[in-house]
């Protein structure tokens, strides 16, 4: 069972917008930087955003991460049918562990 | 360019101990500021991070698995290592190495089989 905390899935129609949150707790989410992952199939995940709301370059300003709290939550926006993935949320907890989310499945319908 | 790439066999049989090496290009692996560790996906599963380890050897590890992984650093190689010992079915994964938490490996498929 993830600590963190993910809807199973998710689903949205091309052009509209799609949150998926995360939930933890004050020891991980509530003092650390949240990091959100693409996984397409048979790939390793991809980076979309890092402390907590940063972009690496490359990724569309579609995709933004915020946090409010003990939660964060991934927004994509104007969604396309090549966003059909998985994504993964992650933080790093006070005592120096790691955990991730148990994953979200977002289907573009 | 950082880049993370794993080595190691991709069948370990039952009972014996997966190991595997990340080497790191692109930077230095005794960067004082990040932490490096291991991510597995098992088939058809989630991410579960197992371990982390600073270029001074600190080590950090999942509790559910402590008591079977060592990781280890050599800085001289600019890699990381990982050993699983007692190995079953349920350690077949996807591993990846991760300068954590923004800068992976492509990964690694390890099958536990006889």
């Amino acid at each position: 069972q993830s600590v963190l905390t993910q809807p199973p899935s998710a689903s949205g129609t091309p052009g509209q917008r799609v949150t998926i949150s995360c939930s933890g707790g004050s020891s991980n989410i509530g003092s650390n930087y949240v990091y959100w992952y693409q996984q397409l199939p048979g790939t390793a995940p991809k980076l979309l955003i890092y402390r907590s709301n940063q972009r690496p370059s490359g990724v569309p300003d579609r995709f933004s991460g915020s946090k409010s709290g003990t939660s964060a939550s991934l927004a994509i926006s104007g969604l396309r049918s090549e966003d059909e993935a998985d994504y993964y949320c992650a933080a790093w907890d006070d005592s120096l562990s790691v955990l991730f989310g148990g994953g979200t499945k977002l289907t573009v319908l | 360019q950082l880049q993370l790439q794993e080595s190691g066999p991709g069948q370990v049989k039952p009972s014996e101990t997966l190991s595997l090496t990340c080497t790191v290009s692109g930077g230095s692996i005794s960067n004082s500021i990040y932490y490096w560790g291991w991510i597995r996906q098992p088939p058809g599963k989630g991410l579960e991070w197992l371990g982390s380890i600073y270029y001074t050897g600190i080590t950090y590890y999942n509790p559910s698995l402590q008591s079977r992984l060592t990781i280890s650093v050599d800085t001289s190689k600019n890699q990381f290592s990982l050993k699983l010992s007692s190995v079953a079915a349920a350690d077949t994964a996807v591993y990846y190495c991760a300068r954590l938490l923004e800068v992976w490996g492509q990964g690694t498929t390890v099958t536990v089989s006889s």
